[in-house]
This record gives structure tokens, C-alpha cells and sequence, in this order.
């Protein structure tokens, strides 16, 4: 299994939006609607940011939000803040019942 | 409050065996699908394994299929990981993670992970 595309770094300054992308295939992010988004910040562990393409989990701040187009889903940022600098990671289920990452979006604010 | 700590980790050389424990508490762990996810030093995210709640359905990803074993004690609220036949290849942070009852995704709560380094 493949990983997911991500591009490798982004960056914006405080107060724009930025869009990570994650590229798939039929047999993982097109699909099913089960792709999740997770921020990492350096020496710490993943937290969830978006789940089900869309979904915002309690707590986590609707500046972030998630869409999904055929093959490739979408996260993105809006009015950009020091503390979202992190890596940011996409996952989905695949049709091999696994489960598969992208390589990771280092985010860096400038 | 959700906790879920790895023990079990460390130094082993190349061909040699681990396990890796996870202790979860503040939630009821036997109602939860559990999983590790693994991340070697300076790289992305990498999913190993999963297992339902009684135990009866596990995945594994192609790269460990063979090597590793998970298993569960919900008696003791444990999650566990057997890794055979290490390679360098395996070093990694190792966490785990839970999703819902019913679902392989998304990953709610995680772990701080605990550190696996083959060296020869």
C-alpha cells in the first residue's frame, strides 16, 4: 500500500488560509469518506483535527476544515495563527481493510 | 480523563524480539477498536495494526504481516504488540491509538508512544 501524496511544505503568514492536499486512488481516499486529518507538533503526539472528510471534533477550532474531491481531499487552514506551525498528516481506509497515511505536510508560519 | 500509556520499547539488535504494551485508562477500553501506529526518527506516520473489541479481527500492513502480533486483554485494559524478527527497518516511535467501536477511523486519543531502536 502506497502512502498518500502530500506536499511536503506549505507556508502562509498569520491571518491567510492555506490548503494541504492528499492525493489517493479508487481504492482508498476516492473511495470512502473516511479520510482524517491530524496535526503534529514537533516531539508530541498526533491529534485529530478532521475525521469522515468534514468533521470537526469537539474542541478542535473551525479554522479548520476539510473537503474531498474524487481521488484527492483537501485541509484548510484559515486566519493562520504561530501555533498551527506543525505537520499535518492525512489517513483512509482502504478497500485492503488497512489503513494508510501521506508523507506528512510540514506547515510553516511565516 | 483518556490515557494511554506505551511501555516495552528500547534497544534490541537486528533479528530479535519486543513487546510492546499499552495501558489505557479514563475510558472503557473493551468498547474501543485499538491500534498501533509507528514513526521512524525524522519520518511520517506509518499504520501497523488494528484489532476489534473482542480480539476476533485483526489487520496488519503489509511491511509487518507475519513478524508482529496484536492482541488485546480487556480484562487488564491492555493493548499489546509482538514484534519477531526486528530489522533496522523497525526503529520507530511506536503508539497507540484508539477508534470507535464500529469503525477503523479516524484515531481519537493516542498515545506518547514508546521508542523501538534495532542497532547491530
Amino acid at each position: 500500500q502506497s502512502a498518500l501524496t502530500q506536499p511536503a511544505s506549505v507556508s502562509g503568514s498569520p491571518g491567510q488560509s492555506i490548503t494541504i492536499s492528499c492525493t489517493g486512488t479508487t481504492r482508498d481516499v476516492g473511495h470512502y469518506d473516511l479520510v482524517s486529518w491530524y496535526q503534529q507538533h514537533p516531539g508530541k503526539a498526533p491529534k485529530l483535527i478532521i475525521s469522515d472528510v468534514t468533521k470537526r471534533p469537539s474542541g478542535v477550532s473551525n479554522r479548520f476544515s476539510g473537503s474531498k474531491s474524487g481521488d484527492t481531499a483537501s485541509l484548510t487552514i484559515s486566519g493562520l495563527q504561530a501555533d498551527d506551525e506543525a505537520d499535518y498528516y492525512c489517513c483512509s481506509y482502504t478497500t485492503s481493510a488497512t489503513l494508510v497515511f501521506g508523507g506528512g505536510t510540514k506547515l510553516t508560519v511565516l | 480523563e483518556v490515557q494511554l500509556v506505551e511501555s516495552g520499547g528500547g534497544l534490541v539488535q537486528p533479528g530479535g524480539s519486543l513487546r510492546l504494551s499499552c495501558a489505557a485508562s479514563g475510558f472503557t477500553f473493551s468498547t474501543y477498536r485499538m491500534h498501533w501506529v509507528r514513526q521512524a526518527p525524522g519520518k511520517g506516520l506509518v499504520w501497523v495494526s488494528g484489532i476489534v473489541t473482542n480480539g476476533d479481527i485483526k489487520n496488519y500492513a503489509d511491511s509487518v504481516k507475519g513478524r508482529f502480533t496484536i492482541s488485546r486483554d480487556n480484562a487488564k485494559n491492555t493493548l499489546f504488540l509482538q514484534i519477531n524478527s526486528l530489522r533496522d527497518e523497525d526503529t520507530a516511535v511506536y503508539y497507540c491509538a484508539t477508534t470507535p467501536t464500529n469503525s477503523w477511523t479516524p484515531f481519537q486519543y493516542w498515545g506518547q508512544g514508546t521508542l523501538v531502536t534495532v542497532f547491530s
